[in-house]
């Protein structure tokens, strides 16, 4: 079946601007996880949805960054006054609420780039 | 600090010969260990987990991975490499607690298999 798809695979934008990032999980996972990833780095946890409900956003950065997932299903996160710190691939991940140890399955990731 | 460590940048192989990819961890408790694979200009893929019992856990595409408990290691491992396992490995740890979701990741490995 499809994986998790994220759009856009690219964005550029100018420091100070706004973006929003989509991420589609695989049907039927109740679980969203968003994390960034820097040059060089591993991923690092931003937040993690239980359904519609933001369960654990202790990794977002600061008030800047939002994230909302209205219906249970696709995630938005939004980003306000970009700074180039920001730019990195920003990553999705869905896993299946019921599973003893969830297995997180991640999608492509968006490239942020903020000039 | 709860961390994961990779303590190489980069491990060399020659095809068919067996490789090693190190893990090390310090967290608190009895947490639960990943293997992910990214190849370039892809998602992370999921190769194995360990939640409890076995130390040796077999997952995805020949790989196989050792869980040390006195040592804290999760050394990832396959008994005969190929070119197409050329990658860059990440190892990621999650605490056993309550509604914890995060995953902790190291710096990754990237591996080169020579032909």
């Amino acid at each position: 079946g499809a994986g998790v798809s994220q759009t856009p695979s690219n964005k550029v934008t100018e420091k100070g601007k706004y973006v929003e990032l989509r991420c589609d999980p695989i049907s039927g996972h109740t679980a969203l996880y968003w994390y960034r990833q820097s040059l060089g780095q591993g991923p690092e946890f931003l937040i993690y949805f239980q359904g519609t409900g933001a369960a654990d956003d202790s990794g977002l950065p600061n008030d800047r960054f939002f994230a909302v997932r209205p219906e249970g299903s696709v995630s938005t996160l939004k980003i306000q006054r970009t700074e180039r710190g920001d730019s990195a691939v920003y990553l999705c991940a869905s896993s299946l609420t019921g599973d003893r140890v969830e297995t997180q399955y991640f999608g492509p990731g968006t490239r942020l780039l903020v000039l | 600090a709860q961390s994961v460590a990779q303590p190489e940048d980069q491990v060399n192989v020659a095809e068919g010969n067996p490789l090693t990819v190190k893990c090390t961890y310090s967290v608190s408790g009895n947490p639960y260990l990943f293997w992910y694979v990214q190849y370039p200009n892809r998602g992370l893929q999921f190769l194995l987990k360990y939640i409890t019992g076995d130390n040796l856990v077999k997952g995805s595409y020949g790989f196989e991975a050792e869980f040390n408990k006195s040592q804290t290691s999760f050394h990832l491992k396959k008994p005969s490499a190929l070119v197409s396992d050329s990658a860059l490995y990440f190892c990621a740890v999650r605490l056993n607690a309550g509604n914890n979701r995060k995953l902790i990741w190291g710096l990754g490995t990237s591996l080169a298999v020579n032909p």
